[in-house]
C-alpha cells in the first residue's frame, strides 16, 4: 500500500512533442505529490508538486494532472526540448509521516532533436 | 544562493575501510535526510534528523550511521563498506517534517574497491 507505480520506464519524444509520465498510488493518506528531475551524476531537483485539493497545476511547460478518485497523477511536458532529457521520478508523502518520500521507479526521457 | 552542499563529490574507499560523507545546508531547514541511490533506481531513504532527533529506517543496515552536530551539518558514516555499498549518496533538507518540499544536494558518488 506504500508503493507508487510509475510508467513508462523509458520514453522517447521528438522535439516539440508532449511527454507524459504516469504514476499511481494506493495509500489514500498521501497528500503531497512532487515530481523530481534528475540529470546523470546530479541530485534530483524538485520540478513541480501538487496537493490533492487541486486537479491540475501548471508551471511553465510542466503540468501535473491529479485524479484523486482514480489515485493517479501525471506529468505533462509541453513542447519537449532536448534539454529535458533526464530521469523523472514521481513521489508521494503524507503530512502525518516524517516527510518520507515514496518514490516511483523512474522514467528515463529522451527528447530527440 | 541558499543550497545543499555535499563533500566530497567523489569518494573512493577500500573494502572495510570506514568512510565519512558530509552535507551542509544554508537553508536553515530543520530536517536533513540521507538517501542511497544505486544505478537506475530511485533514491532509498536511510535515515533523517528532525532537529537533533534521529530517525532510522527499519531496513537501514547497522553499518550506516549518522551525526548532526548542528543545524547546518550532517554526516553519513559507513563503518565497514562492502562492495554492495557502492552508490550515490544524496543529502536532502526540508523545512519541517511532513509533506514539505525536499531539496537535494548534488550527491557523493562512492566507489568501493
Amino acid at each position: 500500500q506504500q508503493q507508487v507505480k510509475q510508467s513508462p520506464q523509458s520514453l522517447i519524444v521528438q522535439k516539440g512533442g508532449i511527454s507524459i509520465i504516469n504514476c499511481a498510488y494506493e495509500n489514500t493518506a498521501f497528500d503531497y505529490f512532487p515530481w523530481y528531475q534528475q540529470f546523470p551524476g546530479k541530485g534530483p531537483a524538485l520540478l513541480i508538486a501538487i496537493r490533492p485539493d487541486v486537479s491540475e497545476k501548471k508551471e511553465g511547460r510542466f503540468t501535473i494532472s491529479f485524479n484523486k478518485s482514480a489515485k493517479q497523477f501525471s506529468l505533462h511536458i509541453m513542447d519537449s526540448q532536448p534539454g529535458d532529457s533526464a530521469t523523472y521520478f514521481c513521489a508521494a508523502s503524507k503530512a502525518s509521516n516524517t516527510g518520507k518520500l515514496i518514490f516511483g521507479q523512474g522514467t528515463t526521457l529522451q527528447v530527440k532533436p | 544562493d541558499a543550497m545543499v552542499i555535499q563533500n566530497p563529490r567523489y569518494q573512493v574507499t577500500q573494502f572495510g575501510k570506514p568512510v565519512t560523507l558530509s552535507c551542509s545546508q544554508t537553508l536553515n531547514h530543520n530536517v536533513m535526510y540521507w538517501y542511497q541511490q544505486k544505478s537506475s533506481q530511485a533514491p532509498k531513504l536511510l535515515f533523517h534528523y528532525y532537529d537533533k532527533d534521529f530517525n532510522n529506517e527499519a531496513d537501514t543496515p547497522d553499518n550506516f550511521q549518522s551525526r548532526r552536530p548542528n543545524t547546518s551539518f550532517c554526516f553519513l558514516d559507513i563503518r565497514s563498506p562492502g562492495l554492495g555499498d557502492a552508490a550515490m549518496y544524496l543529502c536532502a533538507t526540508s523545512r519541517d517534517e511532513g509533506a514539505y518540499e525536499q531539496y537535494f544536494g548534488p550527491g557523493t558518488r562512492l566507489t568501493v574497491t
